[in-house]
């Protein structure tokens, strides 16, 4: 069946540092790959999509890229800042269902 | 606009008491879905619909009871709920059942069972 698996966290970074989150994924059709993030007490939101094999999608200097050889979808972004601090999910969608990885929790120190 | 909306933003119960839980969105979606949240973990798919029917039924509890009265509309009945029901329920919307399109999350309900 159909799964992502997300890179274990927490994460903590200085501000101004590159961040990575490594995501992948299985799916037996052709999958649309998401980023979302979740700020504390709060519902998701949608940070960036790819629906097709080499697309990038990018939002707020994040930025990933659909890699289909590797069945990838990291998370990148070149200079974090406190805001930037959240709950980060990599998200398949095949057919009608959507499928999340576990999460991966993001601190920002100033 | 892409906001979908939840009422109410928290809600505590007793394993007695019978509750509601509302979501509305007027992006003329045709697709709603109904998750639930643990603390530090993703959402849990709990019922899709498509064109106001119930297209997925995630073997969920029948003491949660959903609901889609017209296409902007959903509602989660809850009844004789446990407390380890209690999590944030979040409800999204996507233009169509389909793999290209985008969930829309609202802001969820957080749910206490008591």
């Amino acid at each position: 069946g159909d799964s992502v698996t997300q890179m274990e966290g927490p994460v903590t970074l200085s501000e101004e540092a590159f961040l990575t989150i490594n995501c992948t994924y299985t799916a037996t059709g052709y999958p649309s790959l998401f980023w979302y993030v979740q700020y504390p007490g709060e519902g998701l939101q949608l940070l960036l999509k790819a629906t097709k094999a080499d697309d990038k999608g990018s939002n707020k200097g994040f930025e990933a890229t659909y890699r289909k050889e590797t069945t990838s979808f990291h998370l990148e972004k070149g200079s974090v800042q406190v805001s930037d601090s959240a709950v980060y999910f990599c998200a398949l969608s095949d057919r009608n269902q959507f499928y999340f990885g576990t999460g991966t929790s993001l601190t920002v120190i100033p | 606009d892409t906001e979908v909306t939840q009422t109410p933003k928290h809600l505590v119960m007793g394993m007695t008491n019978k509750k509601s839980l509302k979501c509305e969105q007027h992006m003329g979606h045709r697709a709603m879905y109904w998750y639930k949240q643990k603390a530090k973990k993703p959402p849990e798919l709990m019922f899709v619909y498509s064109y106001e029917k119930l297209s997925i039924n995630e073997s969920v509890p029948s003491r949660f009871s959903p609901e889609c009265p017209n296409s902007s509309l959903l509602n989660l009945h809850l009844h004789a709920l446990q407390p380890e029901d209690s999590a944030l329920y979040l409800c999204a919307s996507s233009r169509y059942t389909s793999a290209q399109e985008t969930q829309y999350f609202g802001p969820g309900t957080r749910l206490l069972v008591l």
